[in-house]
């Protein structure tokens, strides 16, 4: 069975600085992995997605993300940050046909500070 | 066009009570996906519907969950005889199919007193 690991629980960075929020994960085939961010009060939206091809992939809100095989690692990044980026984050894979579900991490927060 | 809705956006319901939790998807998505999601347990996976049938409910954590699809369309999620535990965000996604991308509903709050 899949799973996923997200390390940090919170993350706090000024606004204007760099991000990577940490992702990886565990599965014995090539992995569909995805982000997805969730604002308060809000449901989740996509940010991005991989399934093979490229192995970086651009997304919405000036986000990226590279998937590394050999570190089985899906890490997220953003060059500058902005105080609407505050939300939680969430990593998740899907093991693909015949298997649609996507098992999530347990999600890190983001808090920008002025 | 119109995303995701799920009714209601809250439920307050007391112990022992049945509920149904409704989802609207997106039209023409075949897949449809419910999951909960709770402070102890993160995002969990409960069933994942192709057209009106089922083919994984491995995630409904008893015999009192239970989900139906009419039409290819509309979905709902029944709770039996709710317990405190099920208090969380049940959250609805549907899709085009197979590996694509999810589309999530504002989700709905249930509360069990």
């Amino acid at each position: 069975a899949q799973s996923v690991t997200q390390p940090d629980i919170h993350i706090t960075v000024s606004e204007g600085a760099s991000l990577e929020l940490r992702c990886n994960y565990s599965y014995g085939a090539t992995p569909y992995l995805f982000w997805y961010v969730q604002s308060p009060g809000q449901g989740l939206q996509l940010l991005l997605k991989y399934f093979s091809g490229d192995t970086l992939v651009q997304g919405i809100k000036g986000f990226e993300a590279e998937f590394k095989r050999s570190q089985s690692s899906f890490n997220l990044r953003k060059p500058s940050v902005h105080w609407s980026d505050a939300a939680e984050y969430f990593c998740a894979v899907g093991a693909g046909f015949g298997n649609e579900k996507l098992t999530f991490g347990t999600g890190t927060r983001l808090t920008i500070i002025p | 066009g119109a995303g995701v809705s799920q009714s209601p956006s809250n439920k307050v319901t007391e112990k022992g009570k049945d509920v149904e939790l409704r989802c609207d998807p997106i039209s023409g998505h075949t897949a449809l996906y419910w999951y909960r999601q709770s402070l102890g347990q993160g995002l969990e996976f409960l069933i994942y519907f192709q057209g009106n049938s089922a083919p994984d409910k491995s995630g409904l954590p008893s015999d009192r969950f239970s989900a139906e699809r009419t039409g290819g369309s509309v979905s709902t999620l029944t709770i039996q005889r709710t317990q405190q535990e099920d208090s969380a965000v049940y959250l609805c996604a549907s899709s085009h199919g197979a590996y694509n991308e999810q589309f999530f509903g504002p989700g709905t709050r249930l509360t069990v007193l």
